[in-house]
């Protein structure tokens, strides 16, 4: 079936180092990628995405990569500070699908 | 843009009660809204999608007669929890998908900030 997994239950940094979270996809139909970031408590709040026509698409901060050819998404939060601590989950859908698949989701944890 | 409430935000309620939680769309109108339940230190897992003014379509292994799911207008959505039990307590969060013409993203949803349920 549809499955959206991550490498890496958890990732400590050193603040102000660079992070680097991955997904692994199954569904090779699926043309959009998106990450969010949930706080605790909270709602997962939209990062970034990416449509399956690009490899790679920057915003502030953050960076996703996708490898359509190992179906791998990634997601790269420069200069890591402690506000980037939360889980973070990436999630895909197809064309004409209504709902969103997530991955399992990293714990990012800032290091002072 | 694009906010999505829900109320209560936090419930504590006794075995074998009914609970309410509202799903709202603030500033545009939804005409799918989903429901998702997220356990302590896991995924969200898509428990039914609602489209406004028919009936919901639940997820494998979601009991449609325990979770009643009610989206009268394009800008509220309600899940019922009926005779909830302690199992029952979880994170529930709703979506919500800007109605098609508005949107600026390829079905892009809007999240709301979560009910976080407690059944004694």
């Amino acid at each position: 079936g549809e499955s959206v997994g991550l490498h890496l239950p958890t990732l400590s940094v050193q603040e102000g180092d660079n992070s680097i979270i991955n997904c692994a996809y199954s569904n090779s139909a699926s043309d959009y990628f998106i990450w969010y970031k949930q706080e605790s408590g909270k709602g997962p709040q939209f990062i970034i995405d990416i449509r399956s026509n690009m490899d790679k698409r920057q915003g502030q901060r953050v960076t996703v990569l996708l490898n359509k050819t190992v179906k791998h998404l990634s997601l790269q939060i420069a200069a890591t500070q402690p506000g980037d601590s939360a889980v973070y989950f990436c999630a895909e859908t197809g064309q004409g699908a209504q709902k969103l698949v997530f991955g399992q989701g990293t714990r990012l944890t800032i290091n002072p | 843009g694009a906010v999505v409430s829900q109320h209560p935000s936090r419930v504590i309620c006794k075995s074998g009660t009914s609970v309410k939680i509202e799903c709202r769309s603030l500033d545009f109108q939804a005409t799918t809204m989903f429901w998702y339940r997220q356990f302590p230190k896991q995924s969200l897992m898509l428990m039914a999608t609602s489209n406004e003014g028919s009936k919901a379509t639940y997820e494998q292994g979601v009991e449609k007669d325990k979770f009643l799911i009610n989206h009268a207008s394009l800008t509220l959505s309600t899940l019922t929890v009926t005779s909830a039990h302690p199992e029952d307590s979880s994170f529930y969060i709703c979506s919500a998908r800007r109605q098609p013409g508005q949107g600026k993203k390829y079905n892009e949803q809007f999240f709301g900030p979560g009910t976080r349920l407690t059944v004694l």
